[in-house]
């Protein structure tokens, strides 16, 4: 099993819907997770770090399921601009602080 | 400077050349990263410097591999007799803290391509 796996899709979703998506992770050991987007052709940056208490940043929302070892990324209202692939990323402790991308999710978004 | 830049942007390579991919991080970031990304798969983590120590090189896939930051600042990732197999894009990213996730600046890549 990959330490960190994502639906690769693409999900296509129309202009204005809400659309999420998943990561699971498996090493427990697991302490810090992000999620990055990479438009197509570019490097990946930084979207947000997903939170235990969740976290909350205009349309987007990251929360962390610790139990169930998984991720997840709410986009509200969704933009033509949010047509990207979306990367889970996870920081490993117990292997000399690694992180660790999954290989993405695509996301487009259709007028 | 401003960014991560990293140089060439394209390099087509025949197999068996040696190719060396520059990167050059944002101004006083200590620690930095070298990914390679496979057409349609995320970055790998090759391997990762805090100023001039290589503290983790267990992601480079071979012996053929070689990366070096001798002063602290900018790094050479070289690559010894390329294969078909190297072609990727290769990530720099460069941060002020440790591989911890955040605060990466990731540069627009080298394309490599081996033919």
């Amino acid at each position: 099993r990959k330490e960190v796996e994502q639906d690769p899709g693409p999900f296509n979703v129309p202009e204005g819907a809400t659309v999420a998506f998943n990561c699971t992770y498996s090493n427990s050991a697991s302490q810090s997770f992000f999620w990055y987007r990479q438009d197509c052709r570019k490097e990946p940056k930084l979207l947000m770090s997903v939170y235990s208490s969740g976290n909350e940043d205009g349309r987007f929302t990251a929360q962390l399921n610790r139990a169930s070892q998984y991720i997840s990324l709410l986009i509200r209202d969704s933009k033509l601009s949010d047509s990207a692939t979306y990367l889970c990323v996870v920081t490993v402790r117990n292997r000399d602080d690694k992180i660790i991308f999954g290989k993405g999710t695509r996301l487009h978004i259709l007028p | 400077g401003a960014g991560v830049s990293q140089s060439p942007r394209y390099k087509v390579a025949k197999r068996g050349q040696d190719v060396a991919l520059r990167c050059d991080p944002i101004s006083g970031h200590v620690s930095l990263f070298w990914y390679q990304q496979a057409l349609g798969q995320g970055p790998e983590f090759l391997t990762y410097f805090q100023n001039e120590a290589q503290l983790d090189k267990s992601g480079l896939p071979s012996d053929r591999f070689f990366a070096e930051r001798p002063e602290g600042s900018v790094s050479t990732l070289k690559i010894q007799r390329t294969q078909q197999e190297d072609s990727a894009v290769y990530l720099c990213a460069s941060s002020s803290w440790g591989p911890i996730g955040y605060g990466y600046t990731f540069g627009s890549g080298t394309r490599l391509t081996v033919v």
